[in-house]
């Protein structure tokens, strides 16, 4: 099975910081990597497809990149809007499973 | 706008199977490019995927939960179901439906996903 490693799984930051969270996947992935936000009490909403598209309704200001076994979401610019949990997910095309990241809390410093 | 809503019992005892329903409305769950899903996050912790169905009746389940898990289909209603066999406290947790969508062009997503419902295992 293809284990996903992200970190930090905490991340204290104030308005206007930029912040990059980073997902490894113990094997070659392609670009099979998908990015989510969660905030506390609702499911997970889409941020980033493919590895480093934006999906339709999020601000620019998230970005992806990364192929292969190293991947990064980045804010450019943290809003307080952006407080909430993020997980990276990936797609093994083989064995049609998938499976996330551990998660990465980001807080108010 | 596609909708999918779970239901079932919100307490299980231990031991016992748990079951869960997923009602998809607003568009069909024999659609080809779609798989059904379902994902549960036990409180405080991280997103754990248990398994997917394809229309067809095609199962693909998390390796870890694979013995104790059934997914079926049930594309008369428009619905598709868990079983979780022999469940522990570890089971607790917000069980989601989601549909999930693997294509060339836009990767693998989850793209839609249920309000989720939190299922207890206690005696």
């Amino acid at each position: 099975d293809i284990q996903m490693t992200q970190s930090p799984s905490t991340l204290s930051a104030s308005v206007g910081d930029r912040v990059t969270i980073t997902c490894r996947a113990s094997q070659s992935i392609s670009s099979w990597l998908a990015w989510y936000q969660q905030k506390p009490g609702k499911a997970p909403k889409l941020l980033i497809y493919k590895a480093s598209s934006l999906e339709s309704g999020v601000p620019s200001r998230f970005s992806g990149s990364g192929s292969g076994t190293e991947f990064t979401l980045t804010i450019s610019s943290l809003q307080p809007d952006d407080f909430a949990t993020y997980y990276c997910q990936q797609y093994n095309s083989y064995s049609l499973t998938w499976t996330f990241g551990q998660g990465t809390k980001v807080e108010i410093k | 706008q596609l909708q999918l809503q779970e239901s079932g019992p919100g307490l299980v005892k231990p031991s016992e199977t748990l079951s869960l329903t997923c009602t998809v409305s607003g568009g069909s769950i024999s659609s080809s490019s779609y798989y059904w899903g379902w994902i549960r996050q036990p409180p405080g912790k991280g997103l754990e995927w248990i398994g997917s169905i394809y229309y067809s009746g095609s199962t693909y389940y998390n390796p870890s939960l694979k013995s104790r898990v059934t997914i079926s289909v049930d594309t008369s209603k428009n619905q598709f179901s868990l079983k979780l066999s022999s469940v522990t406290a570890a089971d607790t947790a917000v069980y989601y439906c989601a549909r999930l969508h693997p294509s060339m062009v836009r990767g693998a997503t989850i793209d839609y996903w249920g309000q989720g419902t939190l299922v207890t295992v206690s005696s």
